[in-house]
Formats: C-alpha cells, sequence, structure tokens
C-alpha cells in the first residue's frame, strides 16, 4: 500500500535555529502533501497544504515565514521551521494525497520537535 | 464552519466488552467522513469511511454508519480486544480543490485484559 515516510522521527533543538522536516511519499507520487500540527491531547490542525512546483497554501494563521515549505519533486516535501522557539514544540504530521485512494490519503509517522 | 466533536476519553474497557465512540459534525454540502486511529508511536491510518449518507464504513471488525439526519458517525465495534488500545480520530473531508480533512480531537481507547 501507499506509504509515507517522515525524516527525523524526532528533533530536539535550541532556540533561534532551524529545522528541516522531510515528508516522502515511497511507492507513489504525490502531487499534493499536507502538514499537520498536533498538541498533545488535541487534535491535528491544518497547517499548510503543498503543492509540488507551486507556492504552499497556508491556512489563516500559521505564519508562512516561519513555516517554509518546498515541494521540489512528486515525492518529497520539506517543512523547515525557521528561528524555532519552544512553543514551536510539537508533533509534526504530514501526508500525501495518492490519487488512486481517493481522500484516504496516507499519513506518515510524525516528527516530535523540541525547542529548549 | 466545519467541525467534528468526538466524545473525550479516556475510553477504558475490557477485553470483549463493547466499544462505542461518538463522533458528530457540522458542515455545509454533503462531506465524506472518516474514522483514523493512530496506535503508539505510529503514524495515523485510515480504519473505515462513509462517502453518503446511510453508507456503513467498516473494517477489522469497526463500524460505523454515515447518519444525516443526527449528523452522526459514531464508531461501534462488538468485541474489543487489547490490540484495539489506540487513539481514534473523526475526521471529514469537505471536498473543494484541495480536498482538506478536518479532524476530531481524538479519543483514547485502552483495553485491559
Amino acid at each position: 500500500g501507499a506509504v509515507v515516510s517522515q525524516h527525523p522521527s524526532r528533533v530536539i533543538c535550541k532556540s533561534g535555529t532551524s529545522v528541516k522536516i522531510e515528508c516522502r511519499s515511497l511507492d507513489f507520487q504525490a502531487t499534493t502533501m499536507f502538514w499537520y500540527r498536533q498538541f498533545p491531547k488535541q487534535s491535528l490542525m491544518l497547517m499548510a497544504t503543498s503543492n509540488e512546483g507551486s507556492k504552499a497554501t497556508y491556512e489563516q494563521g500559521v505564519e508562512k515565514d516561519k513555516f517554509l515549505i518546498n515541494h521540489a519533486s512528486l515525492t518529497l516535501s520539506t517543512l523547515t521551521v525557521t528561528s524555532a522557539h519552544p512553543e514551536d514544540s510539537s508533533f509534526y504530521i504530514c501526508s500525501a494525497r495518492d490519487d488512486s485512494v481517493g481522500a484516504g490519503r496516507p499519513f506518515g509517522p510524525g516528527t516530535r520537535l523540541l525547542v529548549l | 464552519g466545519n467541525s467534528v466533536t468526538q466524545m473525550e476519553g479516556p475510553v477504558t474497557l475490557s477485553e470483549e466488552a463493547f466499544l462505542t465512540i461518538n463522533c458528530t459534525y457540522t458542515a455545509t454540502g454533503y462531506p465524506s467522513l472518516f474514522w483514523y486511529v493512530q496506535y503508539p508511536g505510529e503514524g495515523l491510518q485510515l480504519l473505515l469511511k462513509a462517502t453518503k449518507a446511510d453508507d456503513k464504513g467498516s473494517n477489522k471488525g469497526f463500524e460505523a454508519t454515515y447518519r444525516k439526519e443526527t449528523t452522526s458517525f459514531h464508531l461501534e465495534k462488538g468485541s474489543v480486544q487489547v490490540s484495539d488500545s489506540a487513539v481514534y480520530f473523526c475526521a471529514l473531508n469537505y471536498g473543494g480543490a484541495t480536498n482538506k480533512l478536518i479532524f476530531g480531537t481524538g479519543t483514547l481507547l485502552a483495553v485491559q485484559p
């Protein structure tokens, strides 16, 4: 079946540094990928929709300069948290739309970010 | 706006007990409805879905029926197992050009032997 991977699985960084998270579709091409953020005991909140070859579409309230998204190929999207602060600590999850399975798109295992 | 409301957890059951996790939604139009499951340390997996009213989604002994009249999509299983312990998310897809998913807050299910 369609598999999505994320790297790294967890990262600890100092405040002020930037962190890049990769999302890959392993056995299918994805023109669209989605980035979510999940706070403890809360739901997944959609941050942005990543489109291959074009600019990402950000949800209201998400700073595009803070969360840089690059979807350079049909199998890779990256999320860069710039100048990270402790409040950016969270669980970041991506999913990729495989058109062959409709809207039930596969999700990655998530990346745990801890900013000290 | 579009939203999903789930019953709060955690839900603690004994093995072989009957499970119900309530989910209601608010949406314009006719969304598709989903249940996702997140096992400890893993990513979300699609459990089942229903795309129109009165459809019943089923998988691994779990069932949910799309009830338009009550705007509900409750998850049920007749006999839970310890291996069903996970977080369950109800979600809706309100379509459009980007096919966005809106999730409920998730319900933690703990099944004890």
